[in-house]
């Protein structure tokens, strides 16, 4: 079974520029989560749907920022424009229940330069 | 402070060893409590669940202090292979979201 994929897996782009982070969760896990990790620091929680729905975006750090989980599967966080402290690893995490294990996603790593 | 702080590490120890790992919390209410491992350049994997009561999974045992909003991680006998970076977290009061450590870095040499 196909844990959970992001793409791409790396990407670099100056700022100013716009990119999208795809990630696809475990089939048939409702919950999905974005994380990022900033060099030297703690990966922290950006935002966590439900389905289609956010349940909680207290961690988006900016308006720069917009996740989207359409139709309730897969999902897309936009950096637009991007800035270079937006630079960093993002996870995608899928569960099955709001409390249960979370597998994680390789990580895009985003560089802005 | 922090939400989760951890021993910063690095930990460097020969095959064999005993190595503990501890970390604290800062929300009192805070009701789930977790041991990731992340080895280079890969996401993180659940290592064990922390329990009140404590719990062991082989060499790994983890114990839960509330009082002191404490959480400890031993490793036994440490092969080359437990080399990586050892995530605390903890899950939020709301429940929808993990709060992590920054990690500590174990490296097992021969």
């Amino acid at each position: 079974e196909a844990g959970v994929t992001q793409f791409p897996s790396h990407s670099v782009i100056e700022k100013g520029q716009t990119v999208t982070l795809r990630c696809d969760p475990i089939s048939g896990h409702d919950n999905l989560y974005w994380y990022r990790r900033v060099m030297g620091k703690e990966i922290k929680f950006l935002l966590h749907f439900v389905k289609e729905s956010k349940q909680d975006e207290s961690g988006m750090p900016n308006n720069r920022f917009l996740a989207e989980r359409t139709g309730g599967t897969y999902s897309t966080l936009k950096v637009q424009p991007a800035e270079l402290e937006d630079s960093g690893v993002y996870f995608c995490a899928s569960t099955l229940g709001q409390n249960t294990e979370a597998f994680f996603g390789q990580g895009t790593r985003l560089t802005v330069v | 402070r922090k939400e989760v702080e951890q021993d910063p590490g690095p930990f460097n120890v020969p095959e064999g060893a005993t190595v503990a790992f501890n970390c604290t919390y800062s929300n009192s209410a805070s009701q789930s409590f977790f041991w990731y491992r992340q080895d280079c350049r890969k996401e993180p994997k659940l290592l064990m669940s922390v329990y009140s009561s404590g719990n062991e999974d082989g060499r790994f045992t983890a114990q839960l202090n509330r009082a002191s909003q404490y959480i400890s991680l031993l490793i036994r006998d440490s092969k080359l292979s437990d080399s990586a970076t050892y995530l605390c977290v903890v899950r939020n009061q709301a429940g929808t979201a993990l709060i992590f450590g920054k990690g500590t870095t174990l490296s097992v040499s021969s």
